[in-house]
Formats: structure tokens, sequence, C-alpha cells
């Protein structure tokens, strides 16, 4: 039981490339996250998914896209990623009827 | 809308000594709220939430939190602190409308406990 795994765990682009941040959770959870976490701002939620196959956007979704074609992926898209988007990312899923959602160990990622 | 605030950056506490960081919320309706605690490079850990019941509410690794209704805070607390709980702590509340569940989060708080 690995819980919540994100890949990768680091990844530096260049400006205006895309990349896939890949969310895992074994545990048969129906909600999943995505935050980012930046220096005096906290976590803040980017899109989020209430079950297979749906999707819906968070505080900050510009310049994102995510996907949850199976129920236990949750995937993040850059398609062309820009300096502001350098942050740490972090995934995070619940299970209905528990309270409290667990997350994954983080992406650090940073856009040059 | 729902909101969280942590007013304290930062909190240094002598090693042995109580601690205390500080919580308040702004939620429509019954307030979900957790306590949260990132290590470095590392994500975020679950210590202790408050669903009902008894105001104070004990968690992981000796640590405790008091919800105050009159006051909107949610304080997290630890009689004696040691170094070992040097971290980053966060307070969310959780925001179940439209059966959603999305958490929000303070800003955080870094704890310094010194030896």
């Amino acid at each position: 039981n690995a819980g919540v795994t994100q890949t990768p765990k680091f990844r530096v682009l260049k400006t205006g490339q895309s990349m896939t941040l890949l969310c895992a959770q074994d545990m048969n959870h129906e909600y999943m996250y995505w935050y980012r976490q930046d220096p005096g701002m906290g976590l803040r939620l980017i899109h989020y998914s209430v079950g297979e196959g749906t999707t819906a956007k968070g505080e900050v979704p510009d310049g994102y896209n995510v996907s949850r074609l199976k129920k236990q992926n949750f995937l993040l898209g850059l398609e062309s990623a820009a300096p502001s988007q350098t942050s740490v990312y972090f995934c995070a899923s619940k299970l209905t009827g528990i309270t409290e959602a667990f997350f994954g160990q983080g992406t650090r990622l940073t856009v040059v | 809308a729902q909101s969280v605030a942590q007013p304290e950056d930062q909190v240094n506490v002598a090693e042995g000594n109580p601690l205390t960081v500080k919580c308040t919320y702004s939620v429509s309706g019954n307030p979900y709220l957790f306590w949260y605690v990132q290590y470095p490079n590392r994500g975020l850990q679950f210590l202790l939430k408050y669903i009902t019941g008894d105001n104070l509410v004990k968690g992981s690794y000796g640590f405790e939190a008091e919800f105050n209704k009159s006051q909107t805070s949610f304080h997290l607390k630890k009689p004696s602190a040691l170094v070992s709980d040097s971290a980053l702590y966060f307070c969310a509340v959780r925001d179940a409308t439209s059966g959603t569940y999305k958490y929000i989060f303070g800003t955080g708080t870094r704890l310094k406990v010194l030896a």
C-alpha cells in the first residue's frame, strides 16, 4: 500500500515546454486534488476531481489542465510552462466518508 | 467564502516549553477543521481534526487542538515541545459546498523549537 505517489519528484523545464505530472493512489479514493505550494501563500487548489471522469477548477486553474480517466490516477498538465509556474505541486486524495485528505510527497518544478 | 488565517509566520519556542500555533477560521455552517504538518522536503501529514463533539481534540505526536466557536479559533497546542517538532504547520478547513469537499489551507506557520 503505497498511498499517494507523485511522479516525477523533481523537474526543470524551459519556458514554453509542456509536461504532465502523475498522481497515483492505491486507496480507492474517490476525491483527488492538485495543489501548488508557494512561499507565504500556503497551498492553493488548482483542480480537483470528485470521481473518475470528472474534473473541476479550483482557485488557480489558469495554465493547467487535468484528466481523471482512471479512478486511481489524476494527471496535471502544463501545456506551455511559464516561470510563474515554478512551485511545489502536491496531490492529495480522500475517501468518501472519511474527512481528511492524504498527500503525496510533492513535485518540485522549476521553469527557467 | 470559507477561509482560514494563521497570523504568525513563525513561532519560536524552547524545548520543553508548551507551544501554541494559532488558527482562526471563517465558514458558513459547521466547521470541519484540520491541522497538517510538513517536514522539510516531505508532503503534508495529517495531525488531527475537529468535526464535532469535545472542543479539545487529540492527535498524533502528542499534539492537541482547542476548538473555540465563539472566537472562531482552532489553535494547535503541545504541552512540551521537542526539537523534532520543528516543521511547517498548516491549518485547513473543509469546504463541503455542493459536495465538492475542497480543503482550504492557511499560509502556514513555521515552528522552530530551540534546544
